[in-house]
C-alpha cells in the first residue's frame, strides 16, 4: 500500500522568508501527487498537483513543488512567505482513485 | 460558482448523543465524499457516493455512524450513539467525475464531544 510522510509536524518562518515543505511516498510506479492547503477553519484546497511531465509544478498563491523520483519527495516550495499562508498543509498520493493523505504540516508566520 | 455547502458549523454534545451533518455539494457533481479528520491527521475517507449509490463505505464505522444521499444531490451523515474518540472535523467533498483527486471541499464541521 501506498504511504505519505511528512517529516515536520510544524515549521515556523518569519515572513517574507523561503519556504520548503517536506513529502516523501511510497510508491511502486510514478505516481500523482498532490499539495492541499487547510487555512483556520476553512476546507482543503488544492494548491498543486503532478501528474506526469515537467517535475516542477507551478500552483496557486506563488507555490511550487518538484518531484524528484530519486527521492522520492514532492516538496512544497514558496520565495517568500506572507503572513496570510500560515496554514496546515497536506501532502497526499493517488492510489485507485482515492487519495492517501500524509499527516500535514503547520506553517507558522513569525512576524 | 457556489461551493460545497455543509451546516451546522460546529456541534457540541455528550457521549452517546446522536448528531447529524448536512452537506449541498456542487451543482452537477455526481460524486459526494465524507471525510473524518481527527486533530494533527489528514483526512480518512468514510464514504463516497456516486450519485445516490454507494461506492465505497470500507471505513465506515457502520455500528454508529450512517450516510445517505437520497436524491443523489444532498446528503446528510449521521452518528448514533457518538464517542469520544469521534470528535473531528467532518468534511464533505464533492466531485463531477468518480476521482476525489478533483474534489472541492466544504468548510467542514467540527464535532466535539464531551
Amino acid at each position: 500500500a501506498q504511504s505519505v510522510t511528512q517529516p515536520d509536524i510544524h515549521i515556523t518562518v518569519s515572513e517574507g522568508a523561503s519556504l520548503e515543505l517536506r513529502c516523501n511516498y511510497s510508491y511502486g510506479a510514478t505516481p500523482y501527487l498532490f499539495w492541499y492547503v487547510q487555512s483556520p477553519g476553512q476546507g482543503l484546497q488544492l494548491l498543486l498537483k503532478y501528474f506526469s511531465g515537467d517535475t516542477l509544478v507551478q500552483g496557486i498563491k506563488g507555490f511550487e513543488a518538484e518531484f524528484k523520483r530519486s527521492q522520492s519527495s514532492f516538496n512544497l516550495r514558496k520565495p517568500s512567505v506572507h503572513w496570510s499562508d500560515a496554514a496546515e498543509y497536506f501532502c497526499a498520493v493517488e492510489q485507485g482513485y482515492q487519495l492517501i493523505w500524509g499527516a500535514g504540516t503547520k506553517l507558522i508566520i513569525k512576524p | 460558482e457556489a461551493g460545497v455547502a455543509q451546516s451546522p458549523r460546529y456541534k457540541i454534545i455528550e457521549k452517546r448523543q446522536s448528531v447529524a451533518f448536512w452537506c449541498n455539494p456542487i451543482s452537477g457533481h455526481a460524486t459526494l465524499y465524507w471525510y473524518q479528520q481527527i486533530l494533527g491527521q489528514g483526512p480518512k475517507l468514510l464514504i463516497q457516493f456516486q450519485n445516490n449509490g454507494v461506492v465505497d463505505d470500507s471505513q465506515l464505522p457502520k455500528d454508529r455512524f450512517s450516510a445517505e444521499r437520497l436524491k443523489g444531490v444532498d446528503s446528510t451523515l449521521k452518528i448514533q450513539p457518538a464517542k469520544l474518540e469521534d470528535s473531528a472535523v467532518y468534511l464533505c467533498a464533492s466531485s463531477f467525475g468518480p476521482s476525489n483527486t478533483e474534489a472541492f471541499f466544504g468548510q467542514g464541521t467540527r464535532l466535539t464531544v464531551v
